[in-house]
């Protein structure tokens, strides 16, 4: 596979569940983020993973927990959620740097969530 | 807090008419880049703007970049259906941190 995956592409979960979404990235890049997309706030930057180190965390609630395991891959876990919450997640890797060897953000298609 | 201001947040206009979106932005930054995203699509990067006076074009988009102003603009030309979709600009205000205006979503009718 090729640029940036991510799974599952729909979730419908309950306030109590606990899930994960998974992103994956072939780029060879050196960073990873999450972004919400809402239709109140089209797209806020959540987190920010550069060489597997967390370098932003917008003021994210702690019921969303990122982990970076490696350059590669990226999950979002979530806990307890608010029906407010539902909204398009995408994943997004770039090769973050000074001068030519940075790049623009590559997106994947995106987890729609539904907090039921 | 760096603010991203897109212009207008929605455009609607008949095929063969030209416009220009606005992006204006508060912080200083030496790049800029706009996406693309259709509904229910992901977003596509359309430009990568690296400069103080860079201009790009694709088709009949046309991209500028006024690092001094903060302001970007995107230029429409003889517009078809084809164009409709969502356009983001985002300033890369750091190497790792890529914050997105407001979204203008453009609609071109026959």
């Amino acid at each position: 596979e090729t640029g940036v995956t991510q799974t599952p592409r729909h979730l419908v979960m309950g306030m109590t569940n606990k899930k994960s979404l998974k992103c994956e990235q072939h780029l060879g890049h050196n960073a990873m983020y999450w972004y919400k997309q809402s239709a109140k706030k089209p797209l806020e930057l959540m987190f920010v993973y550069n060489f597997k180190e967390q370098t932003e965390n917008n003021s994210v609630p702690s019921r969303f927990s990122p982990e970076c395991p490696n350059s590669s891959h990226l999950f979002l876990h979530l806990h307890t959620l608010q029906p407010e919450d539902s909204a398009l997640y995408l994943c997004a890797s770039s090769q973050a740097g000074t001068g030519p060897v940075r790049t623009e953000a590559f997106f994947g298609q995106g987890t729609r969530l539904t907090v039921v | 807090e760096l603010k991203v201001e897109q212009n207008p947040l929605f455009l609607s206009m008949q095929e063969g008419k030209n416009y220009t979106i606005y992006c204006n932005y508060s912080t200083t930054s030496d790049r800029l880049y706009w996406y693309r995203q259709d509904p229910g699509k992901s977003l596509e990067s359309l430009f990568v703007l690296l400069s103080n006076g860079a201009v790009k074009q694709e088709g009949r988009l046309m991209a500028s970049l006024d690092t001094k102003a903060r302001l970007s603009t995107l230029h429409i030309t003889a517009a078809v259906h084809d164009l409709s979709a969502t356009y983001f600009c985002a300033p890369g205000i750091s190497s790792d941190k890529l914050i997105f205006g407001t979204g203008t979503r453009l609609q071109v009718f026959p």
